[in-house]
């Protein structure tokens, strides 16, 4: 089976500054699909950016890309010049890819509670 | 456009009572699913639809939590006999993906979730 683990409960980062938050996963699949997600107070979950497991290039989103290293089984959220609308918590997801048939859920971390400090 | 809408937003229930819990997907969307969200934990998966078709439900706790999706659209999902356990965040999602190539690796758009205290 697979899973995911976010081994950060809780980060801050200063207005302005940079933050990565860290994601590891286990999976034997070769064809699969990585998330990030946002959950702000209002509890409505975002998608924040996406990764195809078969794309070598990380995904860009704006201010957000990922360093995705396919043979550590890592996939890190990079935040660049955080703003007070970044704060919330984060989670990190995989999906099986399209081959799997009707295995279309989403496997969630734990989430990181990002603080953005003024 | 409208998003994913749920309803109640807050629903409280005392312990052996049955609850209904209702979304209604972005219009159009072919997949519906439902994730449960204890406090301070990631969600976890439930059950899958496409169009009316329940493909997934190995997330279903036990017999007491039961979906449904008549007509490929709104979706509710019914919790018979609460316990306090059942207490959660309940989040459906829905998306664009059906078989076809094109749709495929669509995102899934998320409601507000239904808080559910169990009494």
């Amino acid at each position: 089976a697979q899973t995911v683990t976010q081994s950060q409960p809780e980060m801050s980062v200063q207005e302005a500054e940079t933050v990565t938050l860290s994601c590891t996963y286990d999976t034997s699949e070769s064809d699969y699909y990585l998330f990030w997600y946002k959950q702000p107070p209002s509890r409505q979950m975002i998608l924040v950016i996406r990764q195809e497991a078969y794309k070598q290039q990380n995904a860009t989103e704006n201010r957000f890309s990922v360093n995705f290293q396919k043979a550590a089984k890592s996939f890190s959220l990079k935040i660049s010049d955080s703003q007070l609308g970044d704060a919330a918590m984060y989670f990190c997801a995989y999906r099986s890819g399209y081959n799997a048939g009707n295995n279309r859920k989403l496997i969630w971390g734990l989430g990181t509670s990002l603080a953005v400090n003024p | 456009g409208a998003g994913v809408s749920q309803s109640p937003r807050y629903k409280v229930a005392k312990r052996g009572q049955d609850v209904a819990l209702r979304c209604d997907p972005i219009s159009g969307h072919v997949s519906l699913f439902w994730y449960q969200q204890a406090l301070g934990q990631g969600p976890e998966f439930l059950t899958y639809f496409q169009n009316e078709a329940q493909l997934d439900k190995s997330g279903l706790p036990s017999d007491r939590f039961f979906a449904e999706r008549p007509e490929g659209s709104v979706s509710t999902l019914k919790i018979q006999r609460t316990q306090q356990e059942d207490s959660a965040v309940y989040l459906c999602a829905s998306s664009l993906e059906g078989d076809g190539p094109s749709f495929r690796n669509q995102p899934q758009h998320f409601g507000d979730g239904t808080r559910l205290s169990i009494l």
